[in-house]
């Protein structure tokens, strides 16, 4: 199995620029989970789906954050218009289940640097 | 917010030695689990601990969970050079059990 995708693996930006991040699920996973990772704030949840739909948006920044599932091995995260505090690490993560929350399998990142 | 904090920040020891970090949450449990982050890479599981155990193993790693304390140990024994890496804590949240809410991290370096 390949594990959690994702891409790019790296992205330079400007501010006010849209920003795409994609992730690719572990096939057969039922939930994915959006991460960002700064060393100011640590690991943040931003937003989790369950069967393609969304669950939990609480973690979401504000409304220039917006993340999609159109379908099961698929989900993008979008940031318009980028700023430089947005500059972090964004994670994806995949399980199995929700049951009681299940071990959770993280892709590789995405390093955004937003100048 | 985060509801694990790991003590210590940072942990220096040689190769060899055993390495302990504590986790700290705040609310009721469900289970606990323990996650490793090598430099520039995402998390990766290591262990889950419910909270009816008290105590579990997996190689040279030793979970302990205190809940009456909200507190949790990795011990890692016969540390090696590439064992260096952050460790982090996750607890579910038992009003909303369909996430991890992930403590601050113990890095952990081993020289060999």
């Amino acid at each position: 199995d390949a594990g959690v995708i994702q891409s790019p693996r790296h992205e330079v930006t400007e501010m006010g620029q849209e920003v795409t991040l994609r992730c690719k699920p572990i096939s057969g996973h039922n939930s994915l989970f959006w991460y960002r990772q700064t060393m100011m704030r640590g690991l943040e949840l931003l937003i989790y789906f369950n069967n393609n739909v969304p669950i939990d948006d609480s973690g979401m920044p504000e409304d220039r954050f917006s993340a999609k599932m159109p379908n099961a091995s698929f989900s993008t995260l979008k940031i318009q218009p980028s700023e430089p505090r947005d500059s972090a690490v964004y994670f994806c993560a995949s399980s199995p289940s929700t049951s009681n929350p299940d071990t959770q399998y993280f892709g590789p990142g995405t390093r955004l640097t937003v100048l | 917010s985060q509801q694990g904090e790991e003590d210590p920040q940072a942990l220096s020891i040689q190769e060899g030695e055993n390495a302990t970090m504590n986790c700290s949450y705040k609310t009721s449990i469900n289970n606990l689990q323990w996650y490793r982050q090598n430099s520039g890479r995402g998390l990766v599981h290591l262990i889950l601990i419910r909270s009816n155990e008290r105590e579990k193993h997996s190689g040279r790693l030793r979970v302990t969970l205190d809940t009456s304390k909200k507190s949790s140990s990795l011990l890692i024994t016969a540390s090696r050079a590439a064992d260096t890496a952050s460790y982090f804590c996750a607890t579910d949240d038992s009003y909303n059990t369909d996430k991890l809410i992930f403590g601050t991290g113990t890095r952990l370096q081993v020289f060999p």
